[in-house]
This record gives structure tokens, sequence and C-alpha cells, in this order.
């Protein structure tokens, strides 16, 4: 498998500030999503970037991917109390739809 | 607004006993995944199924056992429970040809 690494483990910041929270990955890629996870709760699907595509915007987050690196980041602009949660980064190689999940990061938002 | 469902949302059996996650989309995926998940830790594929009839055991070895007679069902079964399976157990679908997940609320099961 491929599973991902993000970093840092654990973030906390104040309300207003930007997150930013990196994954790295081991093999080629398909494509790559970043999911939020709040506590006890199932996964919920925030963006998806492409093997051909560098940077890509949604709302308050921007994804950039740089895959001679093998790495992606996931920036979150203006944070929220609300933003508070663990963010996976996962991973699709070749013809397969299953994703590889990396560690997540566990995000705090201090109001 | 899920529109896969997952139950119980909790559980907590003694050793030995048999037990049924349920898992349930109302959105027609074809694709349906069941990963393991320890509290603050990554998620391991356990389970998939592309469609119904199919399935297929996923990275992490588990004593789980799946089966997929309709779409939107996609049921894990554990034969005789153990402290070892405790865990979050957590169900997703996706649509052939899309790559995004969606997830169920998961069930935290308890083996005692």
């Amino acid at each position: 498998s491929q599973q991902g690494e993000e970093d840092p483990q654990a973030l906390s910041i104040q309300e207003g500030e930007n997150a930013t929270m990196n994954c790295s990955y081991k093999t080629s890629i398909n494509n790559l999503q970043w999911y939020r996870q709040n506590s006890g709760r199932g996964l919920v699907h925030l963006i998806l970037i492409r093997s051909n595509e560098r940077e890509k915007h949604s709302g308050r987050l921007r994804v950039t991917l740089d895959t001679s690196k093998k790495s992606s980041s996931l920036l979150i602009t203006a944070s929220r109390a609300a933003d508070t949660a663990s963010y996976f980064c996962a991973t699709s190689e070749g013809g397969a739809n299953n994703l590889f999940f990396g560690t997540g990061t566990r995000l705090t938002v201090i109001p | 607004e899920a529109d896969i469902y997952q139950t119980p949302r909790y559980l907590v059996i003694g050793t030995g006993k048999k037990i049924t996650l349920e898992c349930s989309q109302t959105m027609g995926h074809d694709k349906m995944y069941w990963y393991q998940q320890d509290p603050g830790m990554e998620l391991h594929l356990i389970h998939y199924s592309y469609g119904v009839n199919s399935t297929e055991k996923g990275d992490l070895s588990s004593e789980s056992t799946v089966s997929r007679i309709r779409t939107e069902h996609f049921p894990l079964t554990l034969e005789s429970a153990r402290p070892s399976h405790t865990s979050q157990y957590l169900c997703a679908s996706s649509e052939s040809g899309s790559y995004g997940y969606t997830f169920g609320s998961g069930t935290r099961l308890t083996v005692v």
C-alpha cells in the first residue's frame, strides 16, 4: 500500500489564522483527496486533485500537488473554531478505486 | 444529511457473540467499502465491493466477512467477537468512475 503521512500530526492555531497541512505519499497516483473527520464521526470529502493538476481551490480551501516530490498541502484560510477536526489525505493509484488514507493531522482552532 | 447509514452507532457486546454491522446507501453507488479505525489513528481498508455479488478483502487482515446481495446494502459480520475487534468501523461508498467517497457516521464497537 502507499498510505500517506500527514505533517504535522497536530496543529493548534488561533481563529482567523491560516492552517497548512502537508501530505507525503510513496508511489504514482491517479488523484489525491482530502477528507475531514470530526471526533468520533465519519469522514467528509473536501476536495480532489488529479495527478495532472497542480493547484485547486474550494472556498477557503487551497490544495497543491507536487508529483515530483510526491507531496500535497492543504491550506485552510481564515480558520474558524468549527474547522477543528482531523484532516486526512488519501491517494488512489492505478486502475483501482480503492483509497489509501494517511495518518491524519489533528487541527484545533482556538476561538 | 447522510445518504449512507450505519447501524448501530454504538455497540457493546460480550466475547464470542456474533454481530452484524449494517450499512446502507441510497445513492445507487456501485462501490462500497469497510474501513477500520482505532481512535486517532489512520483508516485501514478491510473489505470492499465493486458491485452485487462481488466482495474482496482489503489490505488489513480481518476476521470479519461481508456480503453484497443488493446494491444498497453491505453488511459486515463478525462470527465470534473478541476484545481485539474493539474499534470504529466506517462504511463508505462511491460511484463508478467517480473517486470521492461518501462515509457513514461509523459504528463504534466495544467487545468486553
